[in-house]
């Protein structure tokens, strides 16, 4: 069975921290990575997607992909209080199908 | 991006009834999907909606309880059909525009009693 793990937290930082959020997956093949935000009682937001090995920065995000680690992380610098959320990793393993496979979040709160 | 219109955001229906739920879309679709949301728990794929045929659906999901339609390439249905207490989820419609990724639509809470 294809999974995506991700550790549901909280985790909590301060305030003008980096928040630095985790994703493993288990599909060896996957080719497609996505970090949605959720606020809560709202649906998914896309904030980033990676293909390629290495790092993707827009804005105060990264999105790093290992892939011989099966591993890809979102980081998010001097945190704000409205990025409090809970935030989705999703897979896509058969590339180009956009059936996306979800982790069950990371809920991120960051301290005023 | 696009405007994903999805209705009724919320309902509370008894079991044993059924309800569809609608997602309308702004832009020019290439695929629709339809995902469920348990309380406390991340999003799982339903089914995909194919345009003038009948939907894929995943492991778990049968046409039966989830039956789904989609006429044209920016409207889909999704009914939730002789619903029991385990239904009660959010159900999310995601599309894909030409060039993009996958985008949500605001979801329906829906609460079976």
């Amino acid at each position: 069975q294809k999974e995506v793990e991700q550790n549901s937290g909280p985790l909590s930082v301060p305030e003008g921290a980096i928040a630095s959020l985790n994703c493993t997956y288990s599909d060896r093949g996957s080719q497609s990575f996505f970090w949605y935000r959720q606020y809560s009682g709202k649906s998914p937001e896309l904030i980033m997607f990676i293909y390629s090995n290495g790092d993707k920065e827009d804005g105060r995000f990264t999105a790093q992909l290992n892939k011989a680690s099966q591993y890809v992380s979102l980081l998010i610098r001097d945190s704000q209080p409205s990025d409090s959320a809970t935030y989705l990793c999703a897979v896509d393993t058969t590339s180009g199908t956009y059936k996306y496979i979800f982790g069950t979040g990371t809920r991120l709160k960051v301290l005023a | 991006s696009a405007v994903i219109s999805q209705k009724p955001s919320r309902d509370i229906c008894q079991r044993g009834t059924s309800l569809t739920i609608q997602c309308q879309v702004d832009s020019q679709v290439t695929m629709m999907f339809w995902y469920r949301q348990q309380p406390g728990q991340s999003l799982t794929l339903i089914a995909t909606a194919n345009q003038g045929s009948e939907a894929t659906y995943e492991s778990g999901f049968v046409i039966d309880k989830f039956p789904i339609s989609r006429p044209n390439l920016t409207f889909s249905t999704l009914t939730v059909s002789n619903m029991s207490p385990e239904d009660s989820s959010i159900y999310l419609c995601s599309v894909v525009l030409v060039g993009t990724e996958a985008f949500f639509g605001q979801g329906t809470r829906l609460t079976v009693v």
